[in-house]
Parts: structure tokens; sequence; C-alpha cells
């Protein structure tokens, strides 16, 4: 399968602390793109991150993109409680498709 | 500005009856895509689109036919329901592919299959 694979499954931490949600994959990407879905809504994009770039930030968000271990990772920093939200990646391969993983549920306790 | 509206937004159907999913964007983009997603399984790709006239299959497309007359519409249709197809499923758009750029996602329709 060319799904990404998220880990945690699932994340609960304090208000205030910093989130990191990882997500792994085995065939070489073109992109990859991280995207939240807040409970019963559509998702929403986060970060899109290309192969040759190794870090990128947005606001509290920063991505890390390591190709050798063909692994990414999200951190959120200083999370609050509209945080909490369903965390997904998604992988691109040079096509016109984008392959979603399973997703990380993250929950921020006030 | 709308972005991508779906409707409806929740539907049940029974074995064997055939409805229409319908997809609009107002965002002009060349791209536009079905995804259904399930407990456990994240999002799978159904059917996607890179211009007018032009369709093409996802992951998982048995099942489910699509066109693209315009540039704004993207309807996905059901021609003979199963319980297997009970699911939420989002329509999403992008300007340049997903090779390219985001997507935007629409709210989503609802649809359970009896």
């Amino acid at each position: 399968s060319q799904q990404g694979e998220e880990d945690p499954q699932a994340l609960s931490i304090q208000e205030g602390e910093n989130a990191t949600m990882n997500c792994s994959y085995k065939t070489s990407i073109n992109n990859l793109q991280w995207y939240r879905q807040n409970s019963g809504r559509g998702l929403v994009h986060l970060i899109l991150i290309r192969s040759n770039e190794r870090e990128k930030h947005s606001g509290r968000l920063r991505v890390t993109l390591d190709t050798s271990k063909k692994s990414s990772s999200l951190l959120i920093t200083a999370s609050r409680a509209a945080d909490t939200a369903s965390y997904f990646c998604a992988l691109n391969f040079g096509n016109e498709k984008l392959t979603f993983g399973t997703g990380t549920r993250l929950t921020i306790i006030p | 500005n709308a972005g991508v509206t779906q409707t409806p937004k929740f539907q049940v159907l029974k074995t064997g009856q055939s409805m229409t999913l319908q997809c609009a964007q107002d965002m002009n983009h060349e791209y536009m895509s079905w995804y259904r997603q399930d407990p456990g399984m994240g999002l799978r790709l159904i059917h996607y689109s890179v211009g007018a006239g032009i369709t093409d299959q996802g992951e998982v497309p048995n099942g489910y036919n699509v066109s693209r007359s315009t540039t704004e519409d993207f309807p996905l249709r059901l021609l003979s329901a199963a319980p297997s197809q009970t699911s939420v499923y989002f329509c999403a758009s992008s300007h340049g592919g997903s090779n390219t750029g985001e997507l935007f996602f629409g709210e989503g329709s609802r649809l359970t299959v009896l």
C-alpha cells in the first residue's frame, strides 16, 4: 500500500504543551501534505512540503521531512483547545492522486 | 466566496436505489476529486478530473460514475447503492492538481444505505 501511516493514532495533551505526530511511508514521494479535520467537517490544508525541502513553518506549525527515513513530522507548539482535531498526512507520488493516511486524533485538555 | 459546495449533506438510500451527489466549486479550479471516508481507513480516492471532459479512476472506483461537463461541477453517481457504500463522501478541488498544490474540501455528504 502507498498509504502513509500516522503515529500515534491518538494523542492527548494539556493545553500549552507541544504536540508531535509522525507520518511514515514506503515509496518515494513528490510532496507530502498535512491536513486538519475538525469533527464533522471537511479537511483543511495546513502545509505542503516538497521532496527537496527539509523543514517548513506556518505560525505554530512546523513540518519536517526526512526522505532518507521516509518520514515526516508535524509539530504544533503551544497547543490550544481549538487544535483538537484529527490530523492527516497525504502523499503525492508525482501524479494526480493524493493518498491519505488514517490520521492522528489529537485532544487538547484545557 | 462559497468554495466547494456539496449537496445533499445527509441522505438515506435503500439498497438498489440510485442517486447523485453534487459538487460545485467557484474557484475556477481545474482539478476536482471525490473521496470517501470510513472509520479507521482514512480517505480513499474514488474518481478525479483534471479538467472539463477528463475523468479518471482512483483507488476505489467500482460502483461509482462521474462526469465533468463544466469546470465548476463534478457530480458523483451511485447507480445501484449497496450497504458497503455507506460512508462520508468528500469533494475536493485544486488549482494545479494534487501534485502541485493544496486541496480545498467541501463539508461532506453523509450517505447511509439500508
